[in-house]
């Protein structure tokens, strides 16, 4: 996964419960990614993160939050979550300089 | 994705090649890529191509681009059972961002 880790791997939540995915690069890039992937949707871009300090929003924004307080680490935050966000996260770093972006493992979440 | 489009199914045989075909709608997009995904994993970069390239070749797949219909394919020739995925086609668009197709998934039988 090209030094892209994320946790937790699973997560189950209730309704209205929050809860923070944590993305974590071993290198040293500008721009991450977090997307979610859904059963014939492919994949989808919630926010991103083009340098330290800055994120702008993707394609599904809405219900999320994202910190980007260094350059390695870029979080998402579900405030309040609901069963339309179950779904697989993937985080993704695009190496600084390169066309190329490399995904996490993903963090399966079950919201009930 | 709804703007990249790609089929669900493909079912081959073992060492006969799959073609996956990927069309998409933003023409002045730069590059195109190629992903793999197997069950329960992440996604892996398998190839790209940039927009003014007709054709890439990397050993067993080859990426054939045509910008006038906004048509990719990747053809995977000798086609093996470890090849059975969920394949995806990505548009970049400004700022670096993916617009995914919905996948493809390929099934390889003995």
């Amino acid at each position: 996964n090209a030094g892209v880790t994320q946790t937790p791997k699973f997560q189950v939540l209730k309704t209205g419960q929050s809860m923070t995915l944590q993305c974590a690069q071993d290198m040293n890039h500008n721009s991450m990614y977090w997307y979610r992937q859904d059963p014939g949707m492919g994949l989808r871009l919630i926010y991103y993160s083009a340098s330290e300090g800055t994120t702008d929003k993707g394609e599904v924004p809405n219900g999320y939050n994202v910190s980007r307080l260094n350059k390695r680490e870029f979080s998402l935050r579900l405030e309040s979550a609901a069963p339309s966000q179950t779904s697989v996260y993937f985080c993704a770093v695009r190496p600084d300089g390169s066309y190329e972006q490399y995904f996490g493992p993903g963090t399966r979440l079950t919201v009930t | 994705g709804e703007d990249v489009e790609q089929s669900l199914f493909l079912s081959v045989r073992e060492g006969d090649s799959s073609v996956i075909n990927c069309t998409y709608t933003d023409s002045s997009s730069t590059y195109l890529y190629w992903y793999k995904q197997e069950p329960g994993a992440g996604l892996q970069l398998l190839t790209y191509i940039f927009s003014n390239m007709d054709m890439k070749q990397d050993q067993r797949l080859t990426v054939l681009l045509n910008k006038k219909d906004k048509h990719l394919s990747l053809r995977i020739a000798d086609t093996q059972t470890g090849d059975s995925a969920i394949y995806f086609c990505a548009e970049r668009r400004q700022g670096g961002k993916l617009i995914f197709g919905q996948g493809t998934e390929l099934s390889v039988k003995p």
